[in-house]
């Protein structure tokens, strides 16, 4: 069954709102990675946690790491039609690699 | 551009028969990684190789089978094809065979099964 639940699975929102994509699993994570995937084309690697609590940002992007590592978000701050595309979590336990279901983002302008 | 190749970009065929995927790793990446992106099914996993080895398996049916060749590329057969193969099969490499390292993913060939 899937092992990395992701929510929500759509999500429209006006140019200059914020998103955020939530990601969840019921074990225990060694690391987690987000990759966008815009319209027709293929997975695209964001960035890694790997820390209990860790947070990172890359511009407008933050990017979040549950303290029991069961959990991670990623968080767009002040949307732009370049944000466009789906967004998934990926995770590893034990030697498989599991993706979220995603999340698409449509920006309205 | 990912420098991972993947060929055929699409490719028609009819149930029951037999096709090759292949996929060239970017320059230097031991790991190859090969996904399956269904509409109702999001993004699998099916099965790793590093350096011409098995690393890990995911849920790939017993009708398909891959291999990577000494020069690193990769190819994924799938036999007996049915109507639910029809999908987009991405490969991915990365330079390492553990799970910290960033996977750089191939333009992905569009299967379609009728």
């Amino acid at each position: 069954g899937q092992q990395v639940m992701q929510i929500p699975q759509y999500q429209h929102v006006q140019e200059g709102e914020d998103f955020t994509t939530y990601c969840n699993s019921s074990t225990t994570l060694s690391n987690i990675q987000w990759y966008k995937q815009r319209p027709g084309g293929h997975p695209v690697f964001l960035i890694q946690l790997v820390k209990s609590g860790e947070v990172k940002k890359q511009k407008r992007l933050t990017f979040q790491f549950g303290e029991a590592k069961k959990n991670s978000s990623l968080h767009i701050t002040a949307t732009q039609t370049t944000d466009v595309g789906t967004y998934f979590c990926a995770a590893n336990t034990g030697n498989q690699f599991y993706f979220g279901t995603g999340t698409s983002l449509t920006v309205i302008p | 551009d990912s420098g991972v190749t993947q060929t055929p970009k699409h490719l028609i065929t009819a149930t029951g028969q037999r096709v090759t995927l292949r996929c060239s790793p970017r320059s230097g990446d031991l790991s190859v990684y090969w996904y399956q992106q269904s509409l109702d099914q999001g993004l699998q996993f099916l099965i790793q190789y590093y350096n011409g080895e098995e690393r890990a398996k995911g849920n790939i049916l017993e009708r398909f089978s891959a291999q990577q060749f000494p020069d690193l590329h990769s190819e994924l057969n799938l036999s007996s094809l049915e109507l639910g193969d029809s999908a987009l099969y991405f490969c991915a490499s990365s330079g390492g065979q553990g799970p910290l390292n960033e996977q750089f993913f191939g333009p992905g060939t569009r299967l379609t099964v009728l």
